[in-house]
């Protein structure tokens, strides 16, 4: 149980396009989702929380217009990042709190690599 | 401020040795210990955790260790194994906070 999973695994794409990364909690409902981005060989960065059915909230220093995120279902967070450029080549990570579940347990997806040329 | 300190690095340890990889933190709030498990190019998957109304758990050859007073919890590998050899990281949550602080993560290498 508790599964989540993403979408792509991995993209590559230009300057300046957009880019949709998809996260699932494929067996239980998540109230709340997160979105990390972690860097080679370093630790987790929070980048927001989404609560379904509410706008983001951001960390500081995460530029909101760049990093769109939307939490359309109990079981769905998608976030798009928006023109990208080669600095936003990263590991992105979801992870997912289950709506019954006990403490702070968080459930993470299997990342996506993004590459932007 | 990195709320949560995590010790060694890295670490090479040779088969059937015992790892182990310490945290230290700071705020008496947090509640729920965590340790995650992290292979390269996939995301973290949770491998114990514990909470401060006890001071050890076992689960398999893995053990997290929990000192209240000196606010430090530790994670021991038993008959450490190469398939174990990943990047560990240590975390602390409050109940009913969202967050969770990561260590800065110590990558294990497990030696035939």
């Amino acid at each position: 149980g508790a599964v989540v999973s993403q979408h792509p695994s991995w993209v590559i794409c230009k300057s300046g396009t957009s880019v949709k990364i998809e996260c699932r909690s494929l067996d239980f409902q998540a109230t709340t989702m997160f979105w990390y981005r972690q860097f080679p060989k370093q630790s987790l960065m929070l980048m927001a929380t989404s609560n379904e059915g509410s706008k983001a909230t951001y960390e500081q220093g995460v530029e909101k217009d760049k990093f769109l995120i939307n939490h359309a279902s109990l079981t769905l967070s998608t976030l798009t990042v928006t023109s990208a450029h080669p600095e936003d080549s990263s590991f992105y990570i979801c992870s997912a709190k289950e709506l019954a579940g006990r403490y702070n347990e968080q459930f993470f997806g299997p990342g996506t690599r993004l590459t932007v040329l | 401020q990195q709320q949560v300190k995590q010790s060694p690095q890295s670490l090479i340890v040779q088969k059937g040795g015992i790892s182990i990889i310490n945290c230290a933190y700071e705020n008496t709030a947090f509640d729920y210990f965590p340790w995650y498990q992290q292979f390269p190019g996939k995301g973290p998957a949770l491998l114990i955790a514990i909470r401060p109304d006890v001071s050890e758990k076992k689960e398999g050859r893995f053990t997290i260790s929990f000192n209240k007073s000196a606010k430090q919890f530790s994670l021991h590998i038993m008959d450490s194994q190469p398939g174990d050899s990943a990047t560990y990281f240590c975390a602390a949550s409050i109940t009913g906070a969202n967050n969770l602080f990561f260590g800065t993560g110590t990558r294990l290498t497990v030696i035939p």
